[in-house]
C-alpha cells in the first residue's frame, strides 16, 4: 500500500549521474518525500528528504516537480558502492513510512 | 555517537519457541518504529512506540506479536510461538518525533 511508484531496476555507468524517478501523484500538501537506500540486507540508509523545494546534501540531490506529483533522486557521480535498492517514500501524518519495492540500481564499471 | 542498535543480529528459533528482539534507539530519540522485511520485498511497517506508549500498531499481526518500549531500557518486539512464516529481517528505526527515522542493522530471524 505504498503511495509511490518506481521502476523496478536501473543501470548506471560508474562516474555518471544516476537519476532515479518516483511518482507520488496522491501526495498530500503536508507530506514529505523521503529517499532511503538499502545495500545488500543492511538497514535502510537515509539519503535525503524534501517537501516542496529542491534539496541537496553531500550524498544526493532531490528534485520535486512543482505539482509535487513526482520527484527525482540524483546521485551526481555514481560509484560501485552506490549499487543498492533505492526507496522513495511519502511520509504519513503519523510519521509512518510505507515502503514499496523500490528501484534496484546497479552501477557498472 | 552510536546509531540505532539491534540485538541479536541473528536469531534461530524452533517452531513454538519465543523470539525477543531488542532495539536501542539513538541517544536522545524517544520514538521507535518496527518494520519487517521478507526476502525480496520492501519493509512493512509493524508498530510505532513512544516511551511507555504504543502510538500505532496497525501493522502488527493480531496474535502472537507484541511490542513495548519501557521507560528504561530498549524497545522489545516479542513473537510468541514462532512459525516458519515469521522468518524475516526485523528492523527498528528511531526518531526524535516527526523527524527523519534512522534504522538499525536489523535482526535476522530464522525459524526451523
Amino acid at each position: 500500500d505504498a503511495k509511490t511508484t518506481q521502476p523496478p531496476s536501473m543501470d548506471c555507468a560508474e562516474g555518471r549521474a544516476a537519476n532515479l524517478p518516483c511518482n507520488h501523484s496522491t501526495i498530500s500538501g503536508n507530506e514529505y518525500v523521503y529517499w532511503y537506500r538499502q545495500i545488500h540486507s543492511q538497514g535502510p540508509q537515509y539519503i535525503i528528504h524534501g517537501l516542496k523545494n529542491n534539496e541537496t546534501n553531500e550524498m544526493a540531490s532531490l528534485i520535486i516537480t512543482e505539482d509535487r506529483k513526482s520527484s527525482t533522486l540524483i546521485l551526481p557521480h555514481a560509484t560501485l558502492r552506490d549499487t543498492a535498492v533505492y526507496y522513495c517514500i511519502v511520509r504519513g501524518l503519523n510519521n509512518d513510512m510505507r515502503f514499496g519495492a523500490g528501484t534496484r540500481l546497479t552501477v557498472k564499471p | 555517537n552510536a546509531g540505532v542498535m539491534q540485538n541479536p543480529r541473528h536469531l534461530v528459533r524452533r517452531r513454538g519457541q519465543e523470539a525477543r528482539l531488542r532495539c536501542s534507539p539513538m541517544k536522545g530519540h524517544s520514538h521507535v518504529y518496527w518494520y519487517r522485511q521478507l526476502p525480496e520485498e520492501g519493509l512493512k511497517f509493524m508498530v510505532y512506540l513512544q516511551k511507555e506508549n504504543i502510538i500505532d500498531e496497525s501493522g502488527m499481526p493480531k496474535e502472537r506479536f507484541s511490542a513495548e518500549f519501557p521507560k528504561e531500557g530498549p524497545s522489545i518486539l516479542r513473537i510468541q510461538q514462532v512459525v516458519r512464516g515469521d522468518s524475516a529481517a526485523y528492523f527498528c528505526a528511531s526518531t526524535t518525533g516527526r523527524e527523519t527515522q534512522y534504522f538499525g542493522p536489523g535482526t535476522r530471524l530464522l525459524v526451523l
